[in-house]
């Protein structure tokens, strides 16, 4: 069965440490790899995705993500965390060219920054 | 611009009535979709539409149901058989199906 994991339920950084985001996948077919922000009753925003080519994704506000196929993993680093970061963050994927035409969200991390 | 409306923002119903969300997009896009999210979860998908007239069931579409008459339009009706319909609500739309998700700024649905 395909499915997303998120290991880290919520994290706590200072403004200005890095930052990694795990996620984890289970998926039959060659996914389609997204990451998402919401902020505090707010909808959910793109930050990056993968569907194939390089394996390191550039996305928007200073975020990057790098598909490891032999992990199953797609994890999201930015290497300086602003205030202004602190939001749910979601990993969720797709399946490529299938007739599984559902796009699986993981359970989400929190993410807390210390000023 | 473009992008999806949902409405209202915040409602409030008594235990026992039906209540429908309402769901805009203007992107053009042929598939949309319903979630609830609970505090703490992530997203369950309820009902999801990749054309027209036509609809499936999502993980959790018990005491849901949905509409699919224009392409811009995917209201979502919370029924007296939904158990705890008390929970945020997001539609979302995309061009195809595995696609990037295009995400309303959601309904908060409270039941009294």
């Amino acid at each position: 069965a395909q499915s997303v994991t998120q290991p880290d339920i919520h994290i706590t950084v200072s403004e200005g440490a890095s930052l990694e985001l795990r996620c984890n996948y289970s998926y039959g077919a060659t996914p389609y790899l997204f990451w998402y922000v919401q902020s505090p009753g707010q909808g959910l925003q793109l930050l990056l995705k993968y569907f194939s080519g390089d394996t390191l994704v550039q996305g928007i506000k200073g975020f990057e993500a790098e598909f490891k196929r032999s992990q199953s993993s797609f994890n999201l680093r930015k290497p300086s965390v602003h205030w202004s970061d602190a939001a749910e963050y979601f990993c969720a994927v797709g399946a490529m060219k299938t007739s599984y035409d559902k796009v699986i969200f993981g359970p989400g991390t929190s993410l807390s920054v210390i000023p | 611009d473009g992008g999806i409306t949902q409405s209202p923002k915040y409602l409030f119903r008594k235990e026992g009535q039906n209540v429908t969300l309402s769901c805009e997009q203007n992107l053009n896009h042929d598939a949309m979709y319903w979630y609830r999210q609970d505090p703490g979860q992530g997203l369950r998908l309820i009902y999801y539409s990749q054309i027209v007239n036509d609809f499936q069931k999502g993980d959790i579409a018990e005491g849901y149901s949905v509409s699919r008459e224009k392409k811009e339009s995917f209201p979502l009706t919370v029924t007296s058989a939904q158990k705890n319909p008390t929970a945020f609500y997001l539609c979302a739309s995309s061009s195809q199906g595995p696609d990037t998700q295009y995400f309303g700024p959601g309904t908060r649905l409270t039941v009294l």
